[in-house]
């Protein structure tokens, strides 16, 4: 099956500066790469995705870029602000549809 | 998207004991999946929940200790058999093809 190693597993980042993720995957059938956000107590929240036709997704202070050749992909987040403050998950999956995540990374944004 | 809810929100069990987990979608969905997270942990699939017919268990999960229902495109329940400690985590079921939503979650504790 799809294994989705994710790093770091913490960050930690002045008010205003960038963060980036990074994810590896390991089956080459995957197509479809999420990144969900997760804030204390509640559920996980879809906040960008790339499909493997795509190189980079951007979205206002978010982006998503992918190589498919070397398998990974990364988040990065600009002009990071306190409530950027949360676990994010990186996740793949095929034509299944099955979400294979990361072990996630717990980002904190200093003010 | 659509609004999922689950039910309970919450409950704490005795060890033996079995709990069943609602989902319900506000809109036929296709594909519902269910998930676990163990505390501080990252998400793992236990299953597919199919419309009329059995589920489709991933590595480690079985029919026995999770039997799942699905009778219908909103509506599909989980159950969590003869519990002990080690079953206590978070269930989520999620809706969705690529794009996959969360429900709120079960936060479950087995004494």
């Amino acid at each position: 099956g799809e294994n989705v190693e994710q790093h770091p597993s913490t960050l930690s980042v002045q008010e205003g500066d960038s963060a980036v993720i990074k994810c590896t995957y390991s089956d080459s059938a995957s197509n479809y790469f999420p990144w969900y956000k997760q804030e204390l107590g509640k559920r996980p929240q879809l906040i960008i995705d790339i499909r493997s036709n795509v190189g980079e997704k951007k979205d206002q202070r978010i982006a998503v870029t992918l190589n498919k050749t070397a398998k990974h992909f990364s988040l990065h987040i600009t002009e990071t602000q306190p409530e950027d403050s949360a676990v994010y998950f990186c996740a793949a999956s095929s034509n299944d549809y099955k979400l294979s995540f990361g072990a996630g990374t717990t980002v904190t944004v200093r003010a | 998207s659509a609004v999922i809810s689950q039910k309970p929100s919450r409950d704490i069990c005795q060890r033996g004991t079995s709990l069943t987990i609602q989902c319900q979608v506000d809109s036929q969905v296709t594909m519902m999946f269910w998930y676990r997270q163990q505390p501080g942990q990252s998400l793992t699939l236990i299953a597919t929940a199919n419309q009329g017919s059995e589920a489709t268990y991933e590595s480690g999960f079985v029919i026995d200790k999770f039997p799942i229902s699905r009778p219908n495109l909103t509506f599909s329940t989980l159950t969590v058999s003869n519990m002990s400690p080690e079953d206590s985590s978070i269930y989520l079921c999620s809706v969705g093809l690529n794009e996959q939503f969360f429900g709120p979650g079960t936060r479950l504790t087995v004494l």
